[in-house]
């Protein structure tokens, strides 16, 4: 269900459960995405990148999945622990411009 | 070693006084980036600064809004005659040169404009 007051999609899922962000992007010539998580008073963490040569990325608890035809991203979150509380967000760049260009975010809320 | 570090984390000012944020980049990054981010919203790029090159000014959202980065480190944004519009998280991030993208964010500085 959405969240009222951030007004963000909000993903609530079970402690142990596997969680699924997902993303659309705009640009069909962007070629780099990244995934940040963004905590309560923090700046946003780095979490998986991947380039668009590349279908799926695997890194630690977390996979980004890319589908370049429907400009469509994906995280997701293997054993989702409370730790993993946060906004997370997608952003897109055209090679040689570094400028990231953001998603709005999606909070996701795990339930002990 | 150390992260990005901004400073101050707060800022509360009077609508149409200056203010100035700073940004310490990771030692080694050439490329600097400013963002900002309203409440509950995605982050907007501002500016980026790579090593001696004309900074891409292209997101600044007027002419009150300038940065700069001296000896090609340290950054600062001023903000001139600032609006109540102008309230948001101000986030600096760095990265290597051109080619790895992956920028490193600092914990932004609250700016509230009253």
């Amino acid at each position: 269900g959405e969240s009222v007051g951030l007004h963000l999609p909000t993903l609530s899922v079970q402690e142990g459960d596997n969680s699924i962000i997902n993303c659309a992007y705009s640009n069909s010539a962007s070629d780099y995405f990244i995934w940040y998580k963004q905590e309560s008073g923090k700046g946003p963490q780095f979490i998986i990148d991947i380039r668009s040569n590349m279908d799926k990325r695997q890194g630690q608890r977390v996979t980004v999945l890319l589908n370049k035809t429907v400009k469509h991203l994906s995280l997701q979150i293997a054993a989702t622990q409370p730790g993993d509380s946060a906004v997370y967000f997608c952003a897109e760049s055209l090679h040689g411009n570094n400028r990231l260009a953001f998603g709005k975010g999606n909070q996701v809320v795990v339930i002990p | 070693g150390a992260g990005v570090s901004q400073s101050p984390s707060n800022k509360v000012t009077e609508k149409g006084k200056d203010v100035e944020l700073r940004c310490d980049p990771i030692s080694g990054h050439t490329a600097l980036y400013w963002y900002r981010q309203s409440l509950g919203q995605g982050l907007e790029f501002l500016i980026y600064f790579q090593g001696n090159s004309a900074p891409d000014k292209s997101g600044l959202p007027s002419d009150r809004f300038s940065a700069e980065r001296t000896g090609g480190s340290v950054s600062t944004l001023t903000i001139q005659r600032t609006q109540q519009e102008d309230s948001a998280v101000y986030l600096c991030a760095s990265s290597f040169p051109s080619g790895t993208e992956t920028q490193y964010f600092g914990p932004g500085t609250r700016l509230l404009v009253l």
